[in-house]
């Protein structure tokens, strides 16, 4: 079936440095979203986006983060300045935003990328 | 708000033993319920979903029925193999928010012994 890809898989960084985390949605997607995990655990939401905006955000979503998707490249996370905290595996997310509420719940998840700041 | 509750951390089973996890939800409207499944070193994928209450999905062996009464959509396998072990994940979306943000529950680790 159709894949969101993330990029990189893994990224080890210094705190205080800026990192950036790229995702490639499902094609005819129109909602995109990033997750947070901690340690295989709960999967804890932090932002949606659609037509060029942030539609919401939630509490875990700091004043330090940023997402975009410039003309219609990869959607990506940005995180600057980077603090012990943000270690995690974050995951990006995308849905049709067509067909109703039927249609909308299904997410594509990517494979997630592994961040580790040292 | 909406919120999903999974009370087991942890289950470990054997191979051909019977598959019970909770979950229970809250949310004032009439929402998707859906389990994900999460093998190591992936991301959620979706296992199955229902929209309408009193509803079952079945996937791949595996059921659940959105049960408006108890608020419940417990996730159930009659014989588990190896190859289910993963973190399931209940979820809702389209609850007193909107229809455009997933609320997951914390997961449950099922270990499944050969």
């Amino acid at each position: 079936g159709p894949k969101v890809l993330q990029i990189p898989s893994h990224q080890i960084i210094d705190m205080g440095q800026m990192v950036t985390l790229n995702c490639d949605p499902v094609s005819n997607h129109l909602y995109f979203y990033w997750y947070k995990q901690i340690l295989g655990q709960q999967m804890e939401f932090l932002v949606n986006f659609y037509n060029g905006k942030v539609m919401e955000k939630s509490k875990l979503f700091k004043d330090q983060f940023s997402v975009e998707r410039p003309d219609g490249s990869y959607f990506t996370l940005k995180i600057q300045p980077t603090a012990l905290e943000d270690s995690a595996v974050y995951f990006c997310a995308s849905s049709p935003g067509t067909g109703g509420l039927l249609a909308n719940s299904d997410y594509t998840f990517g494979s997630g990328t592994r961040l580790l700041v040292i | 708000g909406d919120s999903v509750t999974q009370k087991q951390g942890q289950v470990t089973l054997s191979e051909d033993d019977f598959l019970f996890i909770n979950c229970t939800y809250s949310t004032t409207t009439y929402p998707t319920l859906l389990w994900y499944v999460q093998y190591l070193g992936q991301g959620p994928q979706l296992l199955l979903k229902v929209t309408t209450a009193n509803n079952k999905g079945i996937s791949r062996g595996f059921e659940a029925t959105y049960d408006k009464g108890t608020t419940s959509f417990h996730l159930q396998k009659a014989s588990v193999q190896e190859s289910d072990s993963a973190v399931y994940f209940c979820a809702l979306v389209g609850g007193d928010t909107n229809a455009y943000k997933v609320i997951f529950g914390k997961g449950t680790h099922l270990h499944v012994l050969p």
